[in-house]
């Protein structure tokens, strides 16, 4: 059964940084493109940013550009994500999610973690 | 940037066929995916590359795409359907949500 498993999130002052990670297991991790999605509270689901099975391209969206970076440890079956100059906006559920190819494809996504909650207040 | 459009909210009653479009410039063009998100759970695939179900998926879940417009259908609808539902596509450098519908069974 595939498993994601986030972790990180938690409680950080606007202007700071946070990492998460999301621990995959149960299926060959290097073989596939790799999501952030985020949640704002009563809002809709926002693609955050992708890296490609072997880490050779990554891209984001506007909102998080410069300011947050995808990465993955193939060796350690581990997704990241460095959050730094976080702002009250960025307040969400974040979720790792599984492509279904290498990169971004035209299948979407057919996993999804559970989440973490990132809450940027003072 | 490319925008996909959703109605907030689509309410149906139990048995009755519910239908959840998603509107874009010349959508039917592209591959889309549906998911539903349950409060307090993981967002799930129903429908990826525009028709297909994912194994585990229920046949009462179909889907469309031509012109503008994907269409997710659910035939015989049942209290457990209830949940918000979004509709994606993508482009070479990004993931696009649609701003999601919330299904309702009555």
């Amino acid at each position: 059964q595939v498993q994601l498993v986030e972790s990180g999130g938690g409680v950080v002052q606007p202007g700071r940084s946070l990492r998460l990670s999301c621990a995959a297991s149960a299926f060959i991790f290097s073989n596939y493109g790799m999501h952030w999605v985020r949640q704002a509270p009563g809002k809709g689901l926002e693609w955050v940013a992708v890296i490609w099975d072997d880490g050779s391209h990554q891209y984001y969206a506007d909102s998080v550009k410069g300011r947050f970076t995808i990465s993955r440890d193939n060796s350690k079956n581990t997704l990241y994500l460095q959050m730094s100059s976080l702002r009250a906006d960025d307040t969400a559920v974040y979720y790792c999610a599984r492509d279904m190819q290498r990169g971004i494809s035209a299948n979407g996504i057919d996993f999804w973690g559970q989440g973490t909650l990132v809450t940027v207040s003072s | 940037s490319y925008d996909l459009t959703q109605a907030p909210s689509v309410s149906v009653s139990p048995g009755q066929t519910a239908t959840i479009t998603c509107s874009g410039d010349k959508l039917g063009n592209r591959h889309c995916s549906w998911y539903q998100h349950k409060a307090g759970q993981s967002p799930v695939l129903v429908i990826y590359h525009s028709v297909k179900r994912p194994s585990g998926i229920p046949e009462r879940f179909s889907g469309s795409n031509s012109g503008n417009t994907a269409t997710l259908t659910i035939n015989e609808t049942q209290a457990l359907d209830e949940g918000d539902y979004y509709c994606q596509t993508w482009d070479r450098t990004s993931l696009i949500f649609g701003g999601g519908t919330k299904l309702t069974v009555l």
